[in-house]
């Protein structure tokens, strides 16, 4: 079945250090993937987004993401953690000949002083 | 400038109650829309979506059925609310022309607790 996995209910970081969130999808043809960001009591907003162009996608506030085929991922990256970066991260995809987005469980980042 | 208003934002029913969201977008004609519910500490579920009038795909079966009089009008009901009804309910809107590979754009969410 077509799927995709967030590894990591929660993480937490440093301020200033690497954020690495996981994000895995099950699915024998690459789909579209998206990496949406939430912070507390709002809608989601797009971070950036892959569909089949570069396999490094630069979003917006820094963060970046690599599509990789042969590991069937799409992990989120920023070099350095900024406080109001704490929010929740939710991976999607949406497979080739339809229109329905799935998203993962999220993961809730947790930025230290 | 293309935008999706949700109402209510906060809602508190009591078990049984009837219930209707509303979400309506502007700016677009002829959009995909969805409506997705997030429980606490869970990611998004989809309920439901439409891509046109009086057409509507539900995903998971419940309680809960969606509706669409018009173009840009997405009502989600329910008939009697359970408790497991509760949580924050956001609609979504895939703008015409943007294809399979165009991103949802989210309302701001109703936040709906059952007691």
């Amino acid at each position: 079945a077509q799927s995709v996995t967030q590894l990591g209910s929660h993480v937490s970081v440093s301020e200033g250090a690497l954020v690495l969130l996981r994000c895995n999808y099950s699915s024998s043809v690459p789909p579209y993937l998206f990496w949406y960001v939430q912070y507390p009591n709002q809608g989601l907003q797009l971070l950036l987004k892959y569909t089949s162009a570069a396999t490094l996608v630069k979003g917006i506030n820094g963060f970046e993401a690599e599509f990789k085929k042969s590991e069937t991922s799409f992990h989120l990256t920023k070099p350095s953690a900024h406080m109001s970066d704490a929010a929740e991260y939710f991976c999607a995809v949406r497979f080739t000949g339809g229109f329905k987005t799935i998203f993962g469980a999220g993961t809730r980042l947790f930025v230290k002083a | 400038s293309q935008t999706i208003h949700q109402w209510p934002a906060t809602l508190v029913q009591p078990v049984g109650s009837p219930l209707s969201l509303e979400c309506t977008v502007e700016g677009t004609s002829n959009p995909n829309l969805y409506w997705y519910r997030q429980a606490a500490g869970r990611g998004l579920q989809l309920l439901f979506y439409s891509v046109g009038i009086g057409q509507i795909s539900s995903e998971v079966p419940q309680n809960l059925s969606a509706s669409r009089p018009q173009d840009r009008q997405f009502i989600l009901s329910s008939k009697k609310l359970l408790l497991s009804d509760s949580g924050f309910y956001l609609c979504a809107c895939l703008f015409s022309g943007t294809g399979r590979t165009g991103e949802l754009f989210f309302g701001e969410g109703s936040r709906l607790t059952v007691l």
